[in-house]
Protein backbone atom coordinates (compact mmCIF):
# COMPACT_ATOMS: atom_id res chain seq x y z
CA UNK A 1 0.00 0.00 0.00
CA UNK A 2 1.17 3.18 -0.52
CA UNK A 3 2.66 5.23 2.22
CA UNK A 4 4.72 8.48 3.31
CA UNK A 5 6.39 8.36 6.03
CA UNK A 6 7.92 11.86 6.97
CA UNK A 7 10.61 13.00 9.28
CA UNK A 8 10.27 14.01 12.82
CA UNK A 9 9.44 17.30 14.94
CA UNK A 10 11.57 20.14 14.55
CA UNK A 11 12.06 23.47 17.03
CA UNK A 12 13.89 25.88 15.18
CA UNK A 13 15.21 29.70 15.99
CA UNK A 14 14.16 32.27 13.59
CA UNK A 15 16.88 32.58 11.06
CA UNK A 16 17.59 29.20 10.62
CA UNK A 17 16.70 26.73 8.06
CA UNK A 18 14.67 23.23 8.50
CA UNK A 19 14.94 20.13 6.03
CA UNK A 20 11.80 17.96 6.06
CA UNK A 21 11.66 14.39 4.73
CA UNK A 22 9.10 12.23 3.13
CA UNK A 23 9.93 8.55 2.31
CA UNK A 24 7.69 6.98 0.11
CA UNK A 25 6.88 3.29 -0.52
CA UNK A 26 4.41 1.36 -1.78
CA UNK A 27 4.33 2.34 -5.55
CA UNK A 28 7.01 3.98 -7.96
CA UNK A 29 8.73 6.75 -6.57
CA UNK A 30 9.63 8.38 -9.64
CA UNK A 31 6.11 7.88 -11.27
CA UNK A 32 4.38 11.00 -9.08
CA UNK A 33 4.91 14.09 -8.52
CA UNK A 34 5.66 15.26 -5.21
CA UNK A 35 3.74 18.16 -3.14
CA UNK A 36 4.82 20.26 -0.30
CA UNK A 37 1.60 21.70 1.34
CA UNK A 38 1.66 23.12 5.05
CA UNK A 39 -0.96 24.15 7.52
CA UNK A 40 -0.10 27.17 10.11
CA UNK A 41 -2.02 26.10 14.05
CA UNK A 42 -5.80 26.47 13.42
CA UNK A 43 -5.70 27.37 9.88
CA UNK A 44 -6.12 26.07 6.28
CA UNK A 45 -3.83 24.30 3.79
CA UNK A 46 -1.73 26.33 2.01
CA UNK A 47 0.42 24.95 -1.17
CA UNK A 48 4.14 25.00 -1.28
CA UNK A 49 5.29 23.64 -4.45
CA UNK A 50 5.75 20.27 -6.30
CA UNK A 51 8.99 18.40 -7.63
CA UNK A 52 9.15 15.86 -10.49
CA UNK A 53 10.82 12.87 -8.93
CA UNK A 54 12.10 11.61 -12.57
CA UNK A 55 13.51 14.65 -13.54
CA UNK A 56 14.12 16.70 -10.31
CA UNK A 57 11.96 19.72 -12.08
CA UNK A 58 10.82 22.23 -9.44
CA UNK A 59 7.47 24.28 -9.62
CA UNK A 60 7.23 26.62 -6.45
CA UNK A 61 4.14 29.00 -5.57
CA UNK A 62 5.27 32.65 -5.98
CA UNK A 63 5.05 32.99 -2.23
CA UNK A 64 7.78 30.46 -1.85
CA UNK A 65 10.33 31.45 -4.03
CA UNK A 66 14.02 31.83 -3.37
CA UNK A 67 12.66 30.78 -0.04
CA UNK A 68 12.28 26.92 -0.32
CA UNK A 69 14.27 24.10 -1.73
CA UNK A 70 12.78 20.64 -3.02
CA UNK A 71 14.62 17.60 -3.91
CA UNK A 72 14.59 14.01 -4.09
CA UNK A 73 16.88 11.22 -3.93
CA UNK A 74 15.80 8.42 -6.05
CA UNK A 75 18.17 5.61 -4.34
CA UNK A 76 15.91 5.24 -1.69
CA UNK A 77 12.33 6.91 -2.61
CA UNK A 78 12.85 10.01 -0.57
CA UNK A 79 11.69 13.78 -0.94
CA UNK A 80 13.09 16.56 0.87
CA UNK A 81 11.66 20.54 1.69
CA UNK A 82 14.19 22.84 2.88
CA UNK A 83 12.83 26.17 3.72
CA UNK A 84 15.51 29.15 4.84
CA UNK A 85 15.22 31.86 6.43
CA UNK A 86 12.84 31.30 8.96
CA UNK A 87 10.20 33.29 10.84
CA UNK A 88 8.03 32.80 13.44
CA UNK A 89 4.79 32.43 11.59
CA UNK A 90 6.54 29.32 9.51
CA UNK A 91 5.21 27.06 12.21
CA UNK A 92 3.52 24.75 11.04
CA UNK A 93 3.12 21.07 10.27
CA UNK A 94 4.45 20.56 6.68
CA UNK A 95 2.43 17.97 5.03
CA UNK A 96 4.19 16.10 1.57
CA UNK A 97 1.21 14.25 -0.44
CA UNK A 98 1.38 12.18 -3.67
CA UNK A 99 0.26 14.27 -6.97
CA UNK A 100 -0.76 13.04 -10.96
CA UNK A 101 1.40 10.79 -12.83
CA UNK A 102 4.29 12.68 -14.24
CA UNK A 103 3.02 11.59 -17.50
CA UNK A 104 0.14 13.40 -17.45
CA UNK A 105 -1.02 16.81 -16.52
CA UNK A 106 -0.64 18.07 -13.30
CA UNK A 107 -3.68 18.94 -11.42
CA UNK A 108 -5.26 19.59 -8.03
CA UNK A 109 -4.50 16.21 -6.95
CA UNK A 110 -2.90 14.89 -3.71
CA UNK A 111 -4.44 11.67 -2.93
CA UNK A 112 -1.77 10.71 -0.56
CA UNK A 113 -0.44 12.49 2.32
CA UNK A 114 2.11 12.01 4.64
CA UNK A 115 1.23 12.08 8.24
CA UNK A 116 3.09 16.05 8.44
CA UNK A 117 5.97 17.22 10.39
CA UNK A 118 5.30 19.95 13.05
CA UNK A 119 8.13 22.48 12.59
CA UNK A 120 8.20 25.30 15.25
CA UNK A 121 10.20 28.70 15.10
CA UNK A 122 10.79 30.03 18.34
CA UNK A 123 13.55 31.64 19.68
CA UNK B 1 -7.26 35.24 3.18
CA UNK B 2 -8.54 32.11 1.17
CA UNK B 3 -7.97 32.26 -2.62
CA UNK B 4 -12.00 29.96 -2.74
CA UNK B 5 -14.35 30.90 -0.57
CA UNK B 6 -15.79 28.06 1.80
CA UNK B 7 -19.14 28.66 5.03
CA UNK B 8 -16.94 28.59 8.27
CA UNK B 9 -19.78 26.19 9.50
CA UNK B 10 -22.15 23.65 8.52
CA UNK B 11 -24.25 20.84 10.18
CA UNK B 12 -26.79 18.32 10.09
CA UNK B 13 -28.26 15.64 12.16
CA UNK B 14 -27.66 11.88 11.27
CA UNK B 15 -28.66 10.77 8.05
CA UNK B 16 -29.44 14.11 6.97
CA UNK B 17 -27.75 15.60 3.54
CA UNK B 18 -25.23 18.59 3.46
CA UNK B 19 -23.75 20.51 1.08
CA UNK B 20 -20.27 22.79 1.15
CA UNK B 21 -20.06 25.29 -0.85
CA UNK B 22 -16.60 26.53 -2.56
CA UNK B 23 -16.65 29.57 -4.76
CA UNK B 24 -13.78 30.89 -6.82
CA UNK B 25 -13.64 32.66 -9.90
CA UNK B 26 -13.35 32.00 -13.42
CA UNK B 27 -9.49 31.59 -13.46
CA UNK B 28 -9.61 28.21 -11.12
CA UNK B 29 -13.11 26.72 -10.68
CA UNK B 30 -14.88 27.82 -13.06
CA UNK B 31 -12.11 27.69 -15.80
CA UNK B 32 -11.08 24.17 -15.04
CA UNK B 33 -12.80 20.82 -14.34
CA UNK B 34 -10.10 20.19 -11.45
CA UNK B 35 -11.38 20.62 -7.98
CA UNK B 36 -10.39 18.18 -5.29
CA UNK B 37 -12.11 17.94 -1.31
CA UNK B 38 -10.14 17.02 1.33
CA UNK B 39 -11.47 15.53 5.21
CA UNK B 40 -9.39 16.16 8.17
CA UNK B 41 -10.17 14.96 11.25
CA UNK B 42 -8.12 16.62 14.05
CA UNK B 43 -4.63 15.87 14.53
CA UNK B 44 -4.99 13.67 11.14
CA UNK B 45 -3.79 14.69 7.87
CA UNK B 46 -6.44 15.38 5.00
CA UNK B 47 -7.66 12.68 3.18
CA UNK B 48 -8.80 12.94 -0.77
CA UNK B 49 -12.64 12.58 -1.01
CA UNK B 50 -13.43 13.83 -4.37
CA UNK B 51 -11.29 14.93 -7.61
CA UNK B 52 -11.72 16.10 -10.75
CA UNK B 53 -15.22 18.25 -9.31
CA UNK B 54 -17.02 14.40 -9.22
CA UNK B 55 -14.70 11.24 -9.11
CA UNK B 56 -14.33 9.54 -5.77
CA UNK B 57 -11.43 7.69 -5.09
CA UNK B 58 -11.47 3.87 -4.13
CA UNK B 59 -12.77 3.26 -1.19
CA UNK B 60 -14.51 6.57 -0.27
CA UNK B 61 -18.48 6.16 0.51
CA UNK B 62 -20.70 6.96 -1.96
CA UNK B 63 -22.18 9.16 0.56
CA UNK B 64 -20.13 11.76 -0.82
CA UNK B 65 -20.58 13.31 -3.74
CA UNK B 66 -19.51 16.42 -6.02
CA UNK B 67 -20.85 18.68 -8.76
CA UNK B 68 -20.29 21.95 -9.87
CA UNK B 69 -21.72 25.22 -11.57
CA UNK B 70 -20.17 28.12 -12.75
CA UNK B 71 -17.48 29.27 -10.45
CA UNK B 72 -19.01 27.47 -7.83
CA UNK B 73 -18.12 23.92 -6.88
CA UNK B 74 -19.84 21.95 -4.12
CA UNK B 75 -18.92 18.46 -1.89
CA UNK B 76 -22.64 16.98 -0.70
CA UNK B 77 -22.52 14.57 2.00
CA UNK B 78 -25.78 12.12 2.10
CA UNK B 79 -27.13 9.80 5.12
CA UNK B 80 -24.65 11.79 7.76
CA UNK B 81 -22.34 9.79 10.36
CA UNK B 82 -21.35 11.06 13.28
CA UNK B 83 -17.26 10.65 11.97
CA UNK B 84 -18.20 12.61 8.98
CA UNK B 85 -17.61 15.30 11.54
CA UNK B 86 -14.28 16.57 10.37
CA UNK B 87 -13.00 19.75 8.58
CA UNK B 88 -13.87 19.82 4.98
CA UNK B 89 -10.85 21.82 2.17
CA UNK B 90 -11.67 22.08 -1.46
CA UNK B 91 -8.89 22.76 -3.92
CA UNK B 92 -8.68 23.95 -7.19
CA UNK B 93 -6.19 24.41 -10.00
CA UNK B 94 -5.00 27.36 -11.40
CA UNK B 95 -3.08 27.54 -14.06
CA UNK B 96 0.73 26.79 -14.73
CA UNK B 97 1.25 30.18 -13.24
CA UNK B 98 -0.78 29.78 -9.61
CA UNK B 99 -1.09 26.49 -9.95
CA UNK B 100 -3.63 25.81 -6.98
CA UNK B 101 -5.66 27.43 -4.59
CA UNK B 102 -7.37 25.71 -1.39
CA UNK B 103 -10.36 27.32 0.38
CA UNK B 104 -10.42 28.31 4.06
CA UNK B 105 -11.91 25.07 4.84
CA UNK B 106 -15.67 24.06 6.82
CA UNK B 107 -15.96 22.56 9.83
CA UNK B 108 -19.27 20.09 9.84
CA UNK B 109 -20.72 18.99 12.66
CA UNK B 110 -23.04 16.55 13.24
CA UNK B 111 -25.51 17.45 15.99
Amino acid sequence: QVQLVQSGAEVKKPGASVKVSCKASGYTFTGYYMHWVRQAPGQGLEWMGWINPNSGGTNYAQKFQGWVTMTRDTSISTAYMELSRLRSDDTAVYYCARGNLIFGVVTALFDYWGQGTLVTVSS
Amino acid sequence: QSALTQPASVSGSPGQSITISCTGTSSDVGGYNYVSWYQQHPGKAPKLMIYDVSKRPSGVSNRFSGSKSGNTASLTISGLQAEDEADYYCCSYAGSSTFVVFGGGTKLTVL
